[in-house]
């Protein structure tokens, strides 16, 4: 069975800095791309970032480029999500998600459960 | 403001069918699949076509997806009351290089 176990859930500073983990079991993590997709209280999804199996290629939304960074661990099966200079609109809960194929898609097959950011003094 | 738009809401009663429509351009929907998820209240999104028109295993064959140009379409039969819930369109944008989503549909069920 697929699982993605996200954590890091955390009220910061503006300014501040936040990393996310995700945990994934039950497939061959290494095979798959990855995604992360936020979701801001009471409003729609937007995705935010990408990597591939290997963890060589990235793709970042706008609104995150230069701040945000996705990495991953094979031999942990884990990705990260590596927040900077955090601002108030970043607040909201932060899905990983595993891509069904590619890495150049939204065809997210699997989520976590969801993991909070607060962003607020 | 959303790169795809959406309806913001649909209704129709129990049994009926409806379609939520997800309108881009062709940096987006016009060359690159769309996918269609789920979300209830409080839960994950979840996948309910890839591929423009394919259902993961276990997605009921009243969900239906179609694409033509740079719009897409996602259509549900036999509407029942735990189909309320929020839908999004989502796919590659070429331009941005970067995922999109649409804004979103809630669907009651009357």
């Amino acid at each position: 069975e697929v699982q993605l176990l996200e954590s890091g859930e955390g009220l910061v500073q503006p300014g501040g800095s936040l990393r996310l983990s995700c945990e994934a079991s039950g497939f061959t993590f290494s095979s798959y791309a990855m995604s992360w997709v936020r979701q801001a209280p009471g409003k729609g999804l937007e995705w935010v970032s990408a990597v591939n199996g290997d963890g060589g290629s990235t793709y970042y939304a706008d609104s995150v480029k230069g701040r945000f960074t996705i990495f991953r661990d094979n031999s942990k099966n884990t990705l990260f999500l590596q927040m900077t200079s955090l601002r108030a609109d970043d607040t909201a809960v932060y899905y990983c998600a595993k891509l069904r194929w590619g890495m150049t898609t939204v065809n997210m097959d699997y989520w976590g459960q969801g993991t909070l950011v607060t962003v607020s003094s | 403001q959303s790169v795809l738009t959406q309806p913001p809401s649909v209704s129709a009663a129990p049994g009926q069918k409806v379609t939520i429509s997800c309108s881009g351009s062709r940096y987006n929907i016009g060359n690159n699949y769309v996918s269609w998820f789920q979300q209830l209240p409080g839960t994950a999104p979840k996948l309910l076509i890839y591929d423009n028109n394919k259902r993961p295993s276990g997605i009921p064959d009243r969900f239906s997806g179609s694409k033509s140009g740079t719009s897409a379409t996602l259509g549900i039969t036999g509407l029942q009351t735990g189909d309320e819930a929020d839908y999004y369109c989502g796919t590659w944008d070429t331009s941005l290089s970067a995922g999109v989503f649409g804004g979103g549909t809630k669907l009651t069920v009357l």
